[in-house]
């Protein structure tokens, strides 16, 4: 298995609802991350989690709360977002933080619409 | 079977000088093409990228050639300096923002001074 699987593909939400998006991954991976990817721009790092610990976070507003429940899932959680944080919400993971000569991996993404 | 490659798992620059780090792809269907950059114990952070529709790419020091026929792109940097010793991660993806990255094994760019 070399997925990264996330859920949904697919949210809209409300500015004042709260939601989560869901990673998984069963390689092993000890380090996880968190992309956000606006249309047609590269995608940028959020949150890195290493070792179930969280050891990066870019700045990013508090209305985003990453989770690292175990070795094998990643949530981000949502909450009063705005409409310019719809994007395209990437999941990766790679074997650990150092990522030399081991494989990264990319979910395929969760497309979130904030109304 | 890798289908972005990095073969060069090392590289080491004289300061001033220029870094070529190379990478090949196999899928065709590849139409967006990223350099990553990554410190050790720290995410990777975007570089610099190029579509599909272009063959050169430049921002300051940081150059990418893109040859769609070879499946082969390089990232230049010129001139080289200390600080950009990390490791360069060469991504791609079919669509930019719709489909998944593929990334390579990274090269280690060591710049001595």
């Amino acid at each position: 298995d070399t997925e990264v699987t996330q859920t949904p593909k697919h949210l809209v939400m409300g500015m004042t609802n709260k939601k989560s998006l869901k990673c998984e991954q069963h390689m092993g991976h000890r380090a996880m991350y968190w992309y956000k990817q606006k249309a047609k721009k590269p995608p940028e790092l959020m949150f890195v989690y290493s070792y179930e610990k969280l050891s990066i976070n870019e700045s990013v507003p508090s209305r985003f709360s990453p989770e690292c429940p175990n070795s094998s899932l990643l949530n981000l959680h949502l909450h009063a977002l705005q409409p310019e944080d719809s994007a395209l919400y990437l999941c990766a993971s790679s074997q650990d933080n150092n990522w030399e000569g081991t494989e990264a991996f990319f979910g395929q993404g969760t497309r979130l619409t904030v109304v | 079977d890798q289908q972005v490659k990095q073969n060069s798992p090392s590289l080491s620059v004289q300061e001033g000088r220029i870094s070529i780090l190379n990478c090949d792809y196999t899928n065709s269907m590849f139409d967006y093409f990223l350099w990553y950059k990554k410190y050790p114990a720290e995410g990777p952070t975007f570089l610099i990228s190029i579509s599909s529709i272009k063959d050169k790419n430049e921002d300051g020091r940081f150059t990418v050639f893109l040859n769609k026929s070879a499946k082969h792109l390089s990232l230049h940097i010129v001139p080289s300096q200390p600080g950009d010793s990390a490791v360069y991660f060469c991504a791609a993806s079919e669509v930019a923002g719709n489909t998944p990255l593929v990334f390579g094994k990274g090269t280690r760019l060591s710049v001595i001074a």
